[in-house]
C-alpha cells in the first residue's frame, strides 16, 4: 500500500504565491497530477509532470517533483481569489493486476483579498 | 458526449432505500472508475473498469454497493438498502488507458450527492 501526505489547509493573500505540498511513500506512475476542486464542482485535472521530470512550467503553475524524497509541489504563482480551492496530487497505482488513480487527502487553498 | 456525464445530480432517499446513480463516460474511454467522497475527505476508490476485463472491485465498501458497465460504456453504481454513512458525493472517472501517452489522466463528472434521511 501507499500513503500520501497532504497539509489540509493553506491561506495565502491575494497576488502571493502558494506552495502544495504533497509526499507519496510508494509509486510506479508514469505520470504524477494536480487536481482543482471547487466548491460543489468535480475534479478538474490542473496539470501533470512525467515521472522523468524534475520541473513543469504551465503558465502561473510550476510543478516540480523529487523522485528520491517523494515528494510532489505545486506552485501557483500571484494567487487570485478564483485559485480558491481543493487541491489534490494523485497518480496511478497498479495493485495487483489492476491501475487506479490514488488521490491525496487535499489541500484547501484560501486566497484573502 | 463532450465530457462525463452524471445523473441525477443530486438524491435524496430514505434510510434502507436502494438507490441506482449512472455515469456516462467519454466516448472512447475505456477505462471507468467510481470514487467516493465524504463531506471534508479526500477521494475513496469504490470500483475501476477496464474494456472487457473483470472490474476491479477492491475499494467496495460492503456487498450491498454493486457497479456495471453494460457495452463497456455506461455504468450504474447500486447501493441497497443505503444507510446514512453512504451519504457522500459519488463521482465518476473514465480515460483512455494509454500507458505513458499524454492522455493516460482521468476526466471526472461533476458527481452525484448522495444524501440519506
Amino acid at each position: 500500500g501507499e500513503d500520501v501526505e497532504q497539509s489540509l489547509f493553506l491561506s495565502v493573500r491575494e497576488g502571493d504565491s502558494s506552495v502544495i505540498n504533497c509526499t507519496y511513500t510508494d509509486s510506479s506512475s508514469t505520470y504524477l497530477y494536480w487536481y482543482k476542486q471547487e466548491p460543489g464542482a468535480g475534479l478538474q485535472l490542473l496539470t501533470y509532470i512525467f515521472s522523468n521530470m524534475d520541473m513543469k512550467q504551465d503558465q502561473r503553475l510550476t510543478v516540480l517533483l523529487n523522485k528520491k524524497d517523494k515528494h510532489l509541489s505545486l506552485r501557483i504563482a500571484d494567487t487570485q481569489t478564483g485559485d480558491s480551492a481543493i487541491y489534490f496530487c494523485a497518480w496511478w497505482e497498479a495493485p495487483g493486476s489492476a491501475r487506479q488513480l490514488t488521490f491525496g487527502s487535499g489541500t484547501q487553498l484560501t486566497v484573502l483579498p | 458526449g463532450a465530457g462525463v456525464s452524471q445523473s441525477p445530480s443530486n438524491k435524496v432517499t430514505e434510510k434502507g432505500k436502494d438507490v441506482e446513480l449512472r455515469c456516462d463516460p467519454i466516448s472512447g474511454h475505456t477505462a471507468l472508475y467510481w470514487y467516493r467522497q465524504r463531506l471534508g475527505q479526500g477521494l475513496e476508490f469504490l470500483i475501476y473498469f477496464q474494456g472487457n476485463s473483470a472490474p476491479d472491485k477492491s475499494g467496495l465498501p460492503s456487498d450491498r454497493f454493486s457497479a456495471e458497465r453494460t457495452g463497456g460504456s455506461v455504468s450504474t453504481l447500486t447501493i441497497q438498502r443505503t444507510q446514512q454513512e453512504d451519504s457522500a458525493v459519488y463521482l465518476c472517472a473514465s480515460s483512455l488507458e494509454i500507458q505513458g501517452g499524454p492522455n493516460y489522466r482521468a476526466f471526472f463528472g461533476q458527481g452525484t450527492r448522495l444524501t440519506v434521511v
